[in-house]
């Protein structure tokens, strides 16, 4: 059974960008989450769609966005980057919820 | 802002050696989890408690759930080397209402 899926595995912007993140969950799981993880904060949560909708949202500002779509595959867009968005981003899918989490190896996010 | 606090945060042993980490919130969780995380790499649940009290093993591995759901700790027999990563607690509420996750406790087992 493949494993969640996060690509690119590096990416390198420059403040103002806009970047999107992709994620693809192990099949047959509904709800994807995603996370920011850096070494100040620890791992915080952003948001969590199951069935296309999202469900929760983390206190993150409106630059922050994701969508889910109909085969669960989410990804997520962070628009006008700060040098403070440099992190690992995790996304985490499960069949229901958070009960039991299955993340993927991430996305590093740089932004210079 | 729910918060899980972990302790120690950092924590450097020789092989062989037994260690506790503590994670601790003011809220209680409809279940707790705790995840090892190495490095580039996500997060790999370990285990997950529900019930207040609960003691489960994973080999040299044991986690217990506090009484009152708002605690949690992690007991390692015999550390080795394999131990070593970043450990993380995580609390739920209602299975999808939310989750935070604790601050984290960098494990380093030497040989």
């Amino acid at each position: 059974k493949a494993g969640v899926t996060q690509t690119p595995r590096y990416l390198i912007k420059t403040r103002g960008q806009q970047v999107t993140l992709s994620c693809s969950p192990i099949s047959g799981h509904r709800s994807v989450s995603w996370y920011q993880q850096t070494p100040g904060q620890g791992l915080q949560f952003l948001f969590e769609y199951f069935s296309e909708t999202q469900r929760n949202k983390g206190n993150f500002p409106g630059r922050f966005s994701g969508r889910q779509f109909s085969n669960s595959r989410s990804e997520m867009n962070v628009s006008t980057l700060e040098l403070g968005d440099s992190a690992l981003y995790l996304c985490a899918s499960s069949r229901e919820g958070f009960e039991k989490l299955f993340f993927g190896s991430g996305t590093q996010l740089s932004v210079l | 802002t729910q918060l899980l606090e972990q302790s120690p945060q950092f924590l450097s042993i020789q092989e062989g050696e037994n260690l506790t980490v503590y994670c601790n919130s003011s809220s209680v969780f409809s279940s707790l989890q705790w995840y090892r995380q190495e490095p580039g790499e996500g997060p790999v649940l370990l285990v997950t408690v529900v019930t207040g009290g609960e003691v489960k093993k994973l080999k040299r591995l044991t986690f217990q759930f506090g009484d009152a759901r708002k605690d949690s700790s992690l007991h390692i027999t015999a550390a080795q080397p394999g131990d070593t990563g970043l450990y993380l607690c995580a609390g739920v509420i209602g299975g999808y209402q939310k989750v935070t996750f604790g601050t984290g406790t960098k494990l380093q087992v030497i040989p």
